[in-house]
């Protein structure tokens, strides 16, 4: 398995405002992906991170809202721009290693917009 | 599409007896199946996974799941509760060759002493 941190593991933000959140891995792994779980809810895919190209987003999620990098094979971020309360939520980036069809997780980023 | 349903919002059970969380799955074709456990403040940790072989899988912590294709299931159980089982539990659906997975609603375990 992977060993994946993130940063920040929480924050509280004014809306109107923009907060990028940081994926690391500690190996090279060909998928990573961005997850959304609301206050009390399932996790929602939101995109796949591919790198050197666009991410891949789900239906009802843009990248205006949800800018996402991947400048290398081991890192990847997610920004939540012009937050709202709405976008409250737990963020969790995920891999996929190359060998596998399982996803391992990070500890998340619990983002709480006031 | 695929989806996954878990009719169990809630479970509480008892410490050492056993349990079962119930999943239901639908997709078109063979499926990769998980389950995840959630505790509180933490990330997701993969308990076990079913790619194709034997249908009893055993995962980590002592749980096993079962696939059974005539009913789209995948049960977790686990003979023996512990204090420390108490969490959240996701079943998830995946396509054999593509990147997506997707979420059941969730069951959250409450162990009583």
């Amino acid at each position: 398995s992977a060993v994946i941190s993130q940063k920040p593991s929480r924050d509280i933000c004014q809306r109107g405002t923009s907060l990028t959140i940081q994926c690391q891995v500690d190996s090279q792994v060909t998928m990573m992906f961005w997850y959304r779980q609301q206050p009390g809810q399932s996790l929602t895919l939101i995109a796949t991170a591919n790198q050197g190209s666009e991410a891949t987003y789900e239906s009802g999620f843009v990248i205006d809202k949800f800018p996402i990098s991947r400048p290398n094979l081991t890192f990847s971020t997610l920004t939540v721009s012009n937050m709202s309360p709405e976008d409250s939520s737990i963020y969790l980036c995920s891999v996929r290693p190359s060998s596998g069809g399982e996803q391992y997780f990070g500890p998340g980023t619990r983002l709480t917009v006031t | 599409a695929q989806s996954v349903t878990q009719p169990d919002i809630h479970i509480t059970v008892s410490e050492g007896a056993s349990l079962e969380l119930r999943c239901n799955y639908s997709y078109g074709a063979t499926p990769y199946l998980f389950w995840y456990v959630q505790s509180p403040g933490q990330g997701l940790q993969l308990l076990l996974k079913y790619f194709s072989g034997d249908t009893l899988v055993q995962g980590i912590k002592g749980f096993e799941a079962e696939f059974k294709r005539s009913q789209s299931s995948f049960n977790l159980r686990k003979p023996s509760v512990h204090w420390s089982d108490a969490a959240e539990y996701f079943c998830a659906v995946g396509a054999a060759a593509g990147n997506k997975l997707t979420f059941g609603g969730g069951t959250r375990v409450l162990v009583k002493p």
